[in-house]
């Protein structure tokens, strides 16, 4: 059963510029979540997704964006590239948002802003 | 802002010891509390859940909850090498679903052979 599947694993922006993220969770999750990592921050919540829809959203500015697929693949969106967005953005996927349903987190896209 | 605070680190112990991780919320509404493992270079894994007050035990680990304290421990008896990660202690926010976790900074956990 294929796990977590995140791309690019690593990438590399200039300040003003955009990226975009993808994550396709295991087969049949249809929860999918985002947190970025940073030494300084540690793990912090992004968005969480269920069935198109998004459920919950942590305190980031609006240039941080996501989106839900029909097929639970997901997507964030990061506009205006700032030194600080450099970090580490994992994806987590669950088969509902249920809070016995376990998170599996995929291995990241390593984002770096110069 | 719901907080959840850990101790850096980073704890070594000697092989076959108890390491002691310690873990306090804020949020005295918090339900749900987890700990996650996390290896160098690596993404967090789950290792365990409680949701009620006392000890839960799943082989070499052991994970405590106080809420009245809002207090949660993880203990690993007979620590081996490869227990050497960052150990995140979570709790569920808004919802109560886990895809919406507030992480602690975590502690780096070193076993020394």
């Amino acid at each position: 059963k294929a796990g977590v599947t995140q791309t690019p694993r690593y990438l590399i922006k200039t300040r003003g510029q955009q990226v975009t993220l993808s994550c396709s969770p295991i087969s049949g999750h249809r929860s999918v979540s985002w947190y970025q990592q940073t030494p300084g921050q540690g793990l912090q919540f992004l968005f969480e997704y269920f069935s198109e829809t998004q459920r919950n959203k942590g305190n980031f500015p609006g240039r941080f964006s996501g989106r839900q697929f029909s097929n639970s693949r997901s997507e964030m969106n990061v506009s205006t590239l700032e030194l600080g967005d450099s970090a580490l953005y994992l994806c987590a996927s669950s088969p509902g948002p249920g809070v016995a349903n376990v998170l599996t987190f995929g291995a990241g896209s390593r984002l770096t802003v110069l | 802002q719901k907080e959840v605070e850990q101790n850096s680190g980073p704890l070594s112990v000697p092989e076959g010891a108890i390491a002691s991780l310690n873990c306090t919320y804020s949020d005295r509404g918090s339900q749900s509390f987890f700990w996650y493992r996390q290896y160098s270079g690596k993404s967090p894994e789950l290792i365990m859940f409680i949701y009620s007050n006392g000890d839960k035990e799943d082989g070499r680990f052991t994970a405590q909850l106080n809420k009245a304290s809002q207090y949660v421990s993880l203990l690993i008896r007979d620590s081996q090498p490869s227990d050497s990660a960052t150990y995140l202690c979570a709790v569920t926010d808004y919802g109560g679903s886990q895809g919406n976790l507030i992480f602690g900074k975590g502690t780096k956990l070193s076993v020394k052979p």
